[in-house]
C-alpha cells in the first residue's frame, strides 16, 4: 500500500518568516495530495490541495508544489503568523473509493 | 461547502460497553465514507470505508466485529465500537467524499474514553 513520509516532525520558524514542510509517498499511482491544518481535539482542515496534472498550486499565503517524477510534495507558508501554529497533515490518494493515507505530521510553531 | 457533521464529539463510557459514533453529511450526498482513529500525537489512521448500502471495507488488522460500520444511507454513516476496553480509547475521525468529487470532508472527531 501507499507509505507517505513527512519531515520535519517540528518546525519553529520567527513570525513573518517562510515555513516549508516535505513529503514523499510511494505509490505512483496517487493522484491527490492535500494538505490539512490540525488544532488540538479538532478535525483536520483542508488548507490546499494538488492534483497530478499540476506541478504547483498557490492560494494567498500558502502554495503547494508537487514532483511526480522524483514522488515528492512540499507545503510553504510565507509570512507566518502566530494563528499558523498547529499540526499540519500531508496526505495522498489514489482517488475512487480510496481512503487517504496520511503522513506522520508536523507541528509548526511561529515564534513571536 | 460541503460540511460533515461528527456526533458526539466526546463520550466517556465504561469498559464492556458499546458506543455509536454518527457521521452525517449535511448538504451534500456522501457515496463514501471513511472512518480514522488517531492516537494522541500521531497521524491519523484509516480504519475502514463504507459505501452506501454495501458491507464496509477494513483495513487489515481493524476487528470488523469489533469496529462495526452501517452506511445506510447517502448521508449517514455510523460507526459502533462493541465491547469497548481503555485500548479503544482514542479520537475517532470521519469523512465523506461527495460523489464526482476528489476531496475529502472531514468531520470535527469524537474523543472517547473508555474507563
Amino acid at each position: 500500500g501507499e507509505n507517505v513520509e513527512q519531515h520535519p516532525s517540528t518546525l519553529s520558524v520567527q513570525e513573518g518568516d517562510s515555513a516549508v514542510i516535505k513529503c514523499t509517498y510511494s505509490d505512483s499511482a496517487s493522484n491527490y495530495f492535500p494538505w490539512y491544518k490540525q488544532e488540538l481535539g479538532k478535525g483536520p482542515q483542508l488548507i490546499i490541495d494538488i492534483r497530478s496534472n499540476v506541478g504547483e498550486k498557490k492560494d494567498q499565503r500558502i502554495a503547494v508544489t508537487l514532483n511526480k517524477t522524483a514522488k515528492h510534495f512540499s507545503l510553504h507558508i510565507t509570512e507566518t503568523q502566530p494563528e499558523d501554529s498547529a499540526v499540519y497533515f500531508c496526505a495522498a490518494s489514489m482517488g475512487g473509493a480510496d481512503g487517504l493515507t496520511f503522513g506522520k505530521g508536523t507541528h509548526l510553531i511561529i515564534q513571536p | 461547502g460541503a460540511v460533515v457533521s461528527q456526533h458526539p464529539s466526546r463520550v466517556i463510557c465504561k469498559s464492556g460497553t458499546s458506543v455509536k459514533i454518527e457521521c452525517r453529511s449535511l448538504d451534500f450526498q456522501a457515496t463514501t465514507m471513511f472512518w480514522y482513529r488517531q492516537f494522541p500525537k500521531q497521524s491519523l489512521m484509516l480504519m475502514a470505508t463504507s459505501n452506501e448500502g454495501s458491507k464496509a471495507t477494513y483495513e487489515q488488522g481493524v476487528e470488523k466485529d469489533k469496529f462495526l460500520i452501517n452506511h445506510a444511507s447517502l448521508t449517514l454513516s455510523t460507526l459502533t465500537v462493541t465491547s469497548a476496553h481503555p485500548e479503544d480509547s482514542s479520537f475517532y475521525i470521519c469523512s465523506a467524499r461527495m460523489q464526482g468529487s476528489d476531496g475529502y470532508t472531514f468531520g470535527s472527531g469524537t474523543r472517547l474514553t473508555v474507563v
